[in-house]
């Protein structure tokens, strides 16, 4: 099994619609990330958290909401979904250590807005 | 302002070697990272570099010049697998001690046999 697990791995919905995309981890990290990628557009940071209680704002933050359930789960919302918002997404977790701090990526949620 | 440059697409030869170049102007830094993405999949973790010079890591290689804003992936003894997006991305520390890492757009190999 997977250590980052994202459901769902592909939707499809239609502008309007609220989507909540749920991101879990086995790696015991305690910072989480929310990512959207984007061809010619690279990886973009859309929330992250370092904690239960921490929440911040990435830098493309609008229209998205995020909520940190426990340390192992953090789940993004689109309140009422537009076309622009189609991309693929990713949950990543990180270990914070001064001699590197990788990030480890779910498998992506695929999500596109009608 | 910060940014990373890399190049869009490369092409190489099985069993030969590539090395994908990558340069940054930022403020701060705290460390380069190198990940592999497949089409369609997560990006993974291939190196970390935070002091000048080459850490080598089986058929992979990353080099640092912090006082050049540059780094390189070596790729040894391609394989078709190694077919792929290589990403670079540079970490940084504003005034805040706010770390920020700042994303390449890839640059997207192609091993052909």
């Amino acid at each position: 099994d997977a250590d980052v697990t994202q459901t769902p791995r592909n939707r499809i919905t239609k502008t309007g619609k609220r989507i909540m995309l749920e991101c879990s981890q086995t790696k015991g990290h305690d910072r989480m990330y929310w990512y959207r990628q984007d061809p010619g557009l690279g990886l973009r940071l859309i929330y992250y958290s370092f904690d239960v209680k921490d929440i911040n704002k990435g830098e493309i933050s609008d229209g998205y909401s995020v909520s940190r359930q426990a340390q192992a789960k953090f789940s993004l919302s689109l309140e009422s979904a537009i076309p622009n918002q189609t991309a693929l997404y990713f949950c990543a977790t990180s270990d914070y250590t001064d001699g590197g701090g990788e990030l480890f990526f779910g498998e992506g949620s695929r999500l596109t807005v009608l | 302002g910060q940014n990373i440059d890399q190049p869009t697409e490369m092409t190489a030869t099985e069993g030969a070697i590539v090395q994908i170049n990558c340069t940054y102007q930022t403020s701060g830094f705290n460390g380069l990272f190198w990940y592999q993405q497949h089409a369609g999949e997560a990006p993974t973790f291939l190196s970390y570099n935070v002091l000048d010079g080459l850490e080598e890591k089986g058929r992979f290689s990353s080099f640092l010049s912090r006082s050049k804003g540059y780094s390189y992936l070596l790729l040894k003894e391609l394989q078709m697998k190694d077919s792929a997006s290589y990403l670079c991305a540079v970490r940084a520390i504003n005034a805040g001690n706010n770390r920020k890492l700042i994303w390449g757009l890839g640059t997207s190999l192609a091993v052909n046999p």
